[in-house]
Formats: C-alpha cells, structure tokens, sequence
C-alpha cells in the first residue's frame, strides 16, 4: 500500500516552454502533498506544500509563480514549470500524506527534468 | 523552523565494519524522526522511523536508530556493513502537528567497498 507515482520519469524540453509533472497517491487519500527538488548530490530541499482544494504554501525563495502547483483532488497534484530555463533542470519529487496519517509521507519516483 | 544537521558529508568503509551515521535536529517542540536511504539510480527509501516510545528503533535491512532527546539526536546504526549498503541516506524530521512537512538533512554518501 501507499504507493506515489510521478510522470513522466524523464522529460527534456527547450528553453521558454512549459513542463507538467503529475503526482498521483494510487491507493489511498492524500489530504496533503508536498514537492521537493533536489539538486545531485544534494539534500532534498521543499519546494511547497499543497492540500487538496487550496492554495498551495510555497517556502522562501521559490517562486510561486514559476512553480505552479495545483492539487485538484485527493489522488493528484500537478507541478507545472513555466517558461522553463537550464537553471530548472533538476530531479523533482512529489511525497504525500495519508488523510489517516499525520506524520509519515509517501514518496513517489521522481522526475527528472533537462531543460536545453 | 526546524533544521537537520548530518556532520558526515561521505563516509567510507570495509566490508563487515560497524556504521554509525550522526543526524542533529533543532526544534523547541515534539518531533518525528525518520531516516531515508537512497540507492543509485532509484528513489527514496524509508529505513526507520520514530514518532514515540521506545527511543531504539529497528529497521528494515539490520539498521537501528536511537533517539536522545537530551541531545536532539538520532543517530543510526549498523553492525556490519555490505557492499550492498553502499547509497546515500537522509535523516528527516516533522514538527509533530498535522500538515508539516518532512525538511531532510544534507545527507551522508556511504561508500562500502568489497
């Protein structure tokens, strides 16, 4: 149980368009999801938190804007890159809590992006 | 806010040698604990975790983690490593209130050779 998935695994787009990762909680009610980038070799470093059917929080310094992030229903959320550049490329991860679960959060594969 | 300290940056062992990874935490209130492993090429892994209780924790694949809340640490711990262990592992923390999210540390490279 508790399984997250992301797709795509892998995108590459060129510089100025757009790029949507989904993220889907596949057995269970995710009330709340976050999304995290992580750098390579880096620590995982969030990005925002969103619960279903509200705004999502973004931390300082990342752009809300930029990072668009829609969590529509209990099952998915939706991290859209807009006007991407070289400096986005990165490896995104989506996690999500369980509706009966207050701490543990469920990750999903990641996505890899390359922006050219 | 909280924050999470890993001080080994890459640590390299043999085979069979006994692994000690150190994580700090700093937060004023209650908080979840959680060590993540990550193997090349693949996603996150939860090895352990701690929300209350017994201090020493038990893991999948021999690992152990013990909470000293005097020194706001959870360090973990195996007794004898395999080449197989060889991934980078994150230690994580959560306030303990509903909707906070997970802020990792830095995380520790394990290199063990054969």
């Amino acid at each position: 149980g508790a399984v997250v998935s992301q797709h795509p695994s892998r995108v590459i787009c060129k510089s100025g368009t757009s790029v949507k990762i989904e993220c889907r909680s596949l057995d269970f009610q995710a009330t709340t999801m976050f999304w995290y980038r992580q750098f390579p070799k880096k620590s995982l470093m969030l990005m925002a938190t969103s619960n279903e059917g509200s705004k999502a929080t973004y931390e300082q310094g990342v752009e809300k804007d930029k990072f668009l992030i829609n969590h529509a229903s209990l099952t998915l959320s939706t991290l859209t890159v807009t006007s991407a550049h070289p400096e986005d490329s990165s490896f995104y991860i989506c996690s999500a809590r369980a509706r009966d679960s207050r701490y543990e959060q469920y990750f999903g594969p990641g996505t890899r992006l390359t922006v050219t | 806010a909280q924050s999470v300290s890993q001080h080994n940056h890459h640590v390299i062992l043999s085979e069979a040698a006994s692994l000690e990874l150190g994580c700090n935490y700093s937060y004023g209130g209650t908080v979840n604990l959680f060590w993540y492993v990550q193997y090349p090429g693949q996603h996150l892994q939860l090895l352990l975790k701690y929300f209350s209780g017994d201090p020493l924790v038990k893991g999948i694949k021999g690992f152990e983690a013990e909470f000293i809340k005097s020194k706001f640490s959870f360090n973990l711990r195996k007794p004898s490593v395999q080449w197989s262990d060889t991934a980078e592992y994150f230690c994580a923390v959560n306030a303990n209130q509903a909707g906070t999210a997970l802020i990792f540390g830095k995380g520790t490279t394990l290199s063990v050779s054969s």
